[in-house]
Order: structure tokens, then C-alpha cells, then sequence
């Protein structure tokens, strides 16, 4: 079955400074990778996916690109606020499955003032 | 927010009850999923239910059991609780055959003493 490795499990940037989250999967049939934010005690709240058909998305200050040869793929955020201070999960999934998300670790990212 | 709703909000329970979970899942779906969520750890699938039926299932025993009804709510059951299973339990709901993303409810805290 699927697994999907995070890295770093915490990350400390500086404000204004961009972060970088990466995720490896070993199911080549997964086509399916959505990125979500938990802020302590919430539900996950998904801020980007990308599909197999597509490298890189990018929305306003996040993107995600994605290397189906070497099945990684990775949250990009630029101009880091305080607000941004959550742990972020990836995961993966294929239509086969029916969509069943298979999440990493998740990676605790603190942005310092 | 999504509008997904979780019931309760918290339990607790002791070793070898039994506990059932509710789930309302957002207007316009008619899939839930299940997860397990350990303090710390990113989600674990339970299953997923798709028209009132099992779809698909994650490494979880079978005393966990669920049910979806006509208007896609659904419920997680748990019988002959341990204490491993204390956990946050996150229901997500997702439009089949539309689209994949899935939505979270805010959870509930269960714990098992």
C-alpha cells in the first residue's frame, strides 16, 4: 500500500522568509496530492492540491510542484506571517482507492518574529 | 469553516464500552471518510462510506464499524474500547465522482481511561 514521508517534523523560519515542506510517496498510481494546515486543536483545513497532470500550482503565497519520476512533491511558502505558524500535513491518493488519503507525519512549522 | 459537523464534541469513556460518533457531512456530498488522528501524529484512514456503503477500509479492527443514512450522514461505531484508542476521530466528506477534496468536521476528542 501507500506511504508518504514527510521532512522536516519542524521547521523554524523567520518572518518574511520562505519555507520549504517535502513528501516522498511509494505508490506510483497515486494522483492525488492535497496539502492541509492544523493549527493546535482545529480540523485540517486543506490550502493546496495538485493532481497528477499538473508539475506546479501556485496560490498567492503558497505553491506546490510535484516530480511523479521521483514521487515527491512539496509545499512552497513565500513571505512567511505569523498566521502561517500551524503543523502541515500532505497526503496522497488514488482514484483506485477512491480517494483514500494516505498523510505524512506532518511537519510543525514556527515562524519567528 | 467547512460544513461539516462532528458529535460530540468530547467523551470520555472507559475501557471496554462502546461509543457512537456522528457525523453530518456538507450539503451537496455524499461520501465521509473516517480518521484517527493519535495526539502528535498525522490521521489514520478508518474507511469511507460512498451511497450508505462500505468503500473501501484502512488497517483498523473490525470493532469499529460505521453506517452512512439516506442523507449522507454517517456514524463511526467502537465496541469493547481500549485505551490506544483515545484519539481525536475526524470525519471528512467529499462529492464522489465530482471532485476528490475532502473537508473536514472539527473532530471529536475521545478518550478511553
Amino acid at each position: 500500500g501507500e506511504n508518504v514521508e514527510q521532512h522536516p517534523s519542524t521547521l523554524s523560519v523567520q518572518e518574511g522568509d520562505s519555507a520549504v515542506i517535502k513528501c516522498t510517496y511509494s505508490d506510483s498510481a497515486s494522483n492525488y496530492f492535497p496539502w492541509y494546515k492544523q493549527e493546535l486543536g482545529k480540523r485540517p483545513q486543506l490550502i493546496i492540491d495538485i493532481r497528477s497532470n499538473v508539475g506546479e500550482k501556485k496560490d498567492q503565497r503558497i505553491a506546490v510542484t510535484l516530480n511523479k519520476t521521483a514521487k515527491h512533491f512539496s509545499l512552497h511558502i513565500t513571505e512567511t506571517q505569523p498566521e502561517d505558524s500551524a503543523v502541515y500535513f500532505c497526503a496522497a491518493s488514488e482514484v483506485d482507492s477512491n480517494y483514500q488519503l494516505i498523510w505524512g507525519a506532518g511537519t510543525k512549522l514556527i515562524i519567528k518574529p | 469553516e467547512t460544513g461539516v459537523t462532528q458529535s460530540p464534541t468530547h467523551l470520555i469513556k472507559t475501557r471496554g464500552q462502546q461509543v457512537t460518533l456522528r457525523c453530518s457531512s456538507q450539503s451537496g456530498h455524499n461520501t465521509v471518510s473516517w480518521y484517527q488522528q493519535a495526539l502528535g501524529q498525522g490521521p489514520q484512514f478508518i474507511f469511507q462510506y460512498y451511497r450508505e456503503e462500505e468503500n473501501g477500509r484502512g488497517n483498523f479492527p473490525p470493532r469499529f464499524s460505521g453506517l452512512q443514512f439516506p442523507n449522507y450522514s454517517s456514524e463511526l461505531n467502537v465496541n469493547a474500547l481500549e485505551l490506544d484508542d483515545s484519539a481525536l476521530y475526524l470525519c471528512a466528506s467529499s462529492a464522489q465522482g465530482v471532485g476528490d477534496t475532502q473537508y473536514f468536521g472539527p473532530g471529536t476528542r475521545l478518550t478511553v481511561l
